[in-house]
């Protein structure tokens, strides 16, 4: 147990809507990351949040967003949703110390594009 | 920029044999370096982590990696595998420390025959 979760676990939408996906992070952790893993793939980082602000982005579309809320839970956001969407997406928390960091998964949401 | 190649797809052993997983990697700076483990259906569970101490890394359930700085590689390694071990296993790079981001290879998936 990572103490990182996420929800729904599974979902399935049409191409052109819109999907929201949250993850509640550890108690603490100042940081969410957000990847996003096509089948058969390793992990692409999508963006990253400190403290409420984006702080680092890969290359994805501006219609992929999110929020980072004070309570240690947070969002993303994909707007217009392609058939290539379709992927795990998942979320990981951590907390910046220093120069110690562990970025720990949750277990996924599987979107699926028809 | 920093990447991860992992060489291999698919890795299979018979229980009680030695696991040896390959990782190469490329960076600029010096790197810190993960192996994460999934299990079907699951997120990514951190099984250890190089950040420049000692070369030699002890990780969980009897995993270990050794960072050769001449040779960028990372290859994770069990003296004995465990049927319980059949899972895929990622390699990641990040540059440094806070507001880092994870770039992970494609992924090893280990098969572990009776």
């Amino acid at each position: 147990e990572t103490g990182v979760t996420q929800s729904p676990t599974h979902l399935i939408k049409t191409r052109g809507q819109q999907v929201t996906l949250r993850c509640s992070s550890q108690s603490g952790h100042n940081t969410v990351s957000w990847y996003q893993q096509a089948l058969g793939q390793g992990p692409q980082f999508i963006f990253q949040y400190y403290r409420e602000e984006e702080n680092g982005r890969g290359n994805f579309p501006p219609r992929f967003s999110g929020l980072q809320f004070p309570n240690y839970s947070s969002e993303l956001n994909v707007n217009a949703l392609e058939l290539d969407d379709s992927a795990l997406y998942l979320c990981a928390s951590s907390l910046v110390q220093g120069n110690s960091e562990t970025q720990y998964f949750g277990p996924g949401t599987r979107l699926l594009v028809l | 920029a920093q990447s991860v190649t992992q060489l291999g797809s698919h890795v299979s052993v018979s229980e009680g044999a030695l696991v040896l997983l390959r990782c190469n990697y490329s960076s600029s700076v010096p790197p810190y370096l993960f192996w994460y483990v999934q299990y079907p259906n699951q997120g990514l569970q951190l099984l250890l982590k190089y950040t420049s101490a000692a070369t030699l890394v002890k990780g969980i359930n009897g995993f270990e990696a050794e960072f050769k700085k001449s040779e960028t590689s990372f290859h994770l390694t069990k003296p004995s595998a465990h049927m319980s071990d059949a899972a895929e296993y990622f390699c990641a790079v990040s540059l440094n420390s806070g507001y880092s981001t994870l770039t992970f290879g494609k992924g090893t998936m280990l098969l572990v025959s009776p």
